[in-house]
């Protein structure tokens, strides 16, 4: 079965400092990891994805993640935090199964950026 | 930028009541899918749709959810007799293939209100 484990609920940072957001996946094969950010009253966007070959990954507006296989983590990063990247998070996880594209998502990581 | 849009942005029903909620994918997408998300709680993965027919669903659609896609353009979920625990924002999404690596999009969602 799959799942995605985000350990933290919030995370806060100071404006300019570099942010990590954890995530964690387990997954039957080779996994497809995706983020998805949520702004309020918003959808969910997508923001980056790994597939296969490099294991960082970069993505839109500056962020960027880390496959590490052995430790089956994904994590969200970016160097410099700016206050607009405030909002809800979402690791989520697709399984290398034939016939199963749905996306199993993390809870979520409410990221604030302070000024 | 193409997008997937959903209508109603909010709409609150009597327990008991039938509700479809409506989606317009992408145009040129193939997969469709609806997830919902419960206050606070995680995304959860409701049904997925290709080539016309349901492809997978949770355990969470039961006989009282259906989707059709009536026209080739919308893509609806209906439910026929809504209880209080159905309150929840659900989105929709589609994606252009079914290659694994492939990201969904999603719409900005509908709050469902059950009373």
């Amino acid at each position: 079965a799959q799942s995605v484990a985000q350990p933290e609920d919030q995370v806060n940072v100071a404006e300019g400092n570099p942010l990590t957001v954890k995530c964690t996946y387990s997954v039957s094969g080779n996994p497809y990891l995706f983020w998805y950010v949520q702004y309020p009253n918003r959808g969910l966007q997508f923001l980056l994805k790994y597939i296969t070959g490099d294991n960082l990954v970069k993505g839109s507006y500056g962020f960027e993640a880390e496959f590490n296989k052995s430790q089956t983590s994904f994590h969200l990063k970016k160097p410099s935090a700016l206050v607009s990247d405030s909002a809800l998070y979402f690791c989520a996880v697709r399984a290398d199964q034939t016939g199963a594209n749905n996306l199993f998502f993390g809870t979520g990581t409410r990221l604030t950026v302070i000024p | 930028e193409p997008e997937v849009t959903q209508t109603p942005s909010h709409q609150v029903t009597q327990m008991g009541q039938e509700v479809i909620l409506r989606c317009v994918p992408i145009s040129n997408h193939l997969y469709f899918y609806w997830y919902r998300q419960i206050l606070g709680q995680k995304v959860e993965f409701l049904v997925s749709f290709y080539n016309n027919e349901i492809s997978e669903k949770s355990e969470i659609f039961d006989d009282q959810f259906s989707v059709e896609r009536p026209d080739g353009s919308n893509f609806t979920l209906k439910i026929r007799s809504t209880k209080l625990e159905d309150s929840a924002m659900y989105f929709c999404a589609s994606m252009v293939g079914t290659l694994k690596g492939t990201e969904a999009f999603f719409g900005q969602g509908t709050r469902l209100t059950v009373v």
